[in-house]
């Protein structure tokens, strides 16, 4: 399928290293965040979220920080994978819809 | 639990002309949304309904975009005439509820529908 993100932020990290991805949001009275995983060709795949009463929430290989002081996301991924591979968008909820950001491609070099 | 299905996958169409994008969400999902996402960009909301009933519309081109939620489970896109601009990725999304009420505003995304304009 055709690419997603031609032009995005590129991080790339080895294969079984930790990655760290980041996003601004743009609206502090924003209450719910959520990053997504996009593959080419596919639609965005939900991966883990966060409400704002929270600083850190944990997952599956996958850990969020949020930071309201500063209106700053996180993704943590633990021992990359070469399935990780994607395009990687964070979204700011409010009230009754979501606000997506630019997104960041995620290289895994073997 | 089947996904949220979208369809065509893929249009070609020349500028002027009409196309029409479908979307059946997950069964019980009340709330859909329309996201058009252009190459290199996150998704950006066109449209969200509540059942039957438009939530927000403000991002929507009312001048040649359309979509309608008639009995409050599929829905369907409208584009006419299409500007090459246009040429995007119509991305439908559906969720249990909405944001505010915890575990309910998840949104599970389709695959999209992918729109080129010549």
């Amino acid at each position: 399928g055709e690419s997603v993100g031609l032009h995005l932020p590129t991080l790339s990290v080895q294969e079984g290293d930790n990655s760290i991805i980041n996003c601004a949001y743009s609206n502090s009275a924003s209450d719910y965040f959520i990053w997504y995983k996009q593959e080419s060709g596919k639609g965005p795949q939900f991966i883990i979220d966060i409400r704002s009463n929270m600083d850190k929430r944990q997952g599956q290989r996958v850990t969020v920080l949020l930071n309201k002081t500063v209106k700053h996301l996180s993704l943590q991924i633990a021992a990359t994978q070469p399935g990780d591979s994607a395009v990687y968008f964070c979204a700011e909820g409010l009230v009754q819809n979501f606000v997506f950001g630019p997104g960041t491609r995620l290289s895994v070099l073997p | 639990e089947a996904g949220v299905a979208q369809s065509p996958r893929y249009k070609i169409i020349e500028k002027r002309q009409s196309v029409a994008f479908w979307c059946n969400p997950i069964s019980g999902h009340a709330t859909l949304y329309w996201y058009q996402q252009i190459l290199g960009q996150g998704p950006k909301l066109l449209i969200q309904f509540q059942n039957n009933g438009v939530v927000d519309d403000s991002q929507l081109p009312k001048d040649r975009f359309s979509a309608e939620r008639l009995k409050g489970v599929d829905s369907t896109l409208k584009i006419q005439p299409a500007k090459l601009e246009d040429s995007a990725v119509y991305l439908c999304a559906s969720s249990l509820g909405v944001i505010v009420i915890p575990n309910t505003g998840e949104l599970f995304f389709g695959e999209g529908s992918r729109l080129t304009v010549l």
